[in-house]
């Protein structure tokens, strides 16, 4: 069936470090892939999303590509702040399925400091 | 403001002791779900529904309820609630199912830590 795998944190950076979070996917068809972040005592959002190969997400800094060759859509930001510190989800919608709910990783804690 | 509420937002009970926790969203969305989140295994899917009186079974759906009476309301049912169904549970809605491609975002409530000794 469809997976996504992420990396594994917690991922320790520096205000101003370059971040680099990495997911793939398993998926029979053309999903969609998405980004979701969960801050400290909340609840998700989305952060960025990509609908089809070669797109490219983005919103407060960070960007995704859709790289269906590879099968991965890594988060990435050029200078991380200390308020970027969150749990992120790699996710994709079960294209296809009938169900059609999001499938996630198992989330990447960042934590950023000053 | 549009979004998704969830209470109680804690809640520690006993083994057995049937409990409701609500969820409901102001932006008329067809698609709602309940998700639990546990270390190490990120967020499973517990229960759907597609609109109003349509749910279905996620990937974990074993010891949970749901119904879906109104468009706004999820609430989900634990009849007899055990220690092993301690977790962090989310409710989340979308516009429409994601099925078929749809690129939907998922609004989600702010959780309910539950907490079964």
């Amino acid at each position: 069936g469809n997976s996504v795998t992420q990396m594994e944190g917690p991922v320790t950076l520096s205000e101003e470090a370059f971040l680099t979070i990495n997911c793939t996917y398993t998926a029979t068809g053309y999903p969609s892939l998405f980004w979701y972040v969960q801050y400290p005592g909340e609840g998700l959002q989305l952060l960025l999303k990509a609908t089809k190969a070669d797109d490219k997400g983005s919103n407060k800094g960070f960007e995704a590509t859709y790289r269906k060759e590879t099968t991965s859509f890594h988060l990435e930001k050029g200078s991380v702040q200390v308020s970027d510190s969150a749990v992120y989800f790699c996710a994709l919608n079960d294209y296809g399925g009938s169900q059609g709910n999001l499938i996630f990783g198992k989330g990447t804690k960042l934590s950023v400091k000053p | 403001e549009a979004q998704v509420t969830q209470n109680p937002r804690y809640l520690i009970t006993v083994t057995g002791k049937k409990l409701t926790v609500t969820c409901s969203q102001n932006m008329n969305h067809e698609y709602m779900s309940w998700y639990r989140q546990d270390p190490g295994l990120g967020l499973r899917q517990i229960y759907y529904s597609m609109n109003v009186e349509v749910t279905d079974k996620g990937d974990v759906p074993e010891g949970y309820k749901v119904s879906r009476k109104e468009k706004r309301n999820f609430p989900l049912i634990l009849e007899s609630p055990s220690p092993n169904q301690t977790s962090l549970y989310f409710c989340a809605s979308s516009p429409r199912s994601l099925a078929g491609g749809s690129t939907d975002t998922q609004y989600f409530g702010p959780g309910t830590r539950l907490t079964v000794l």
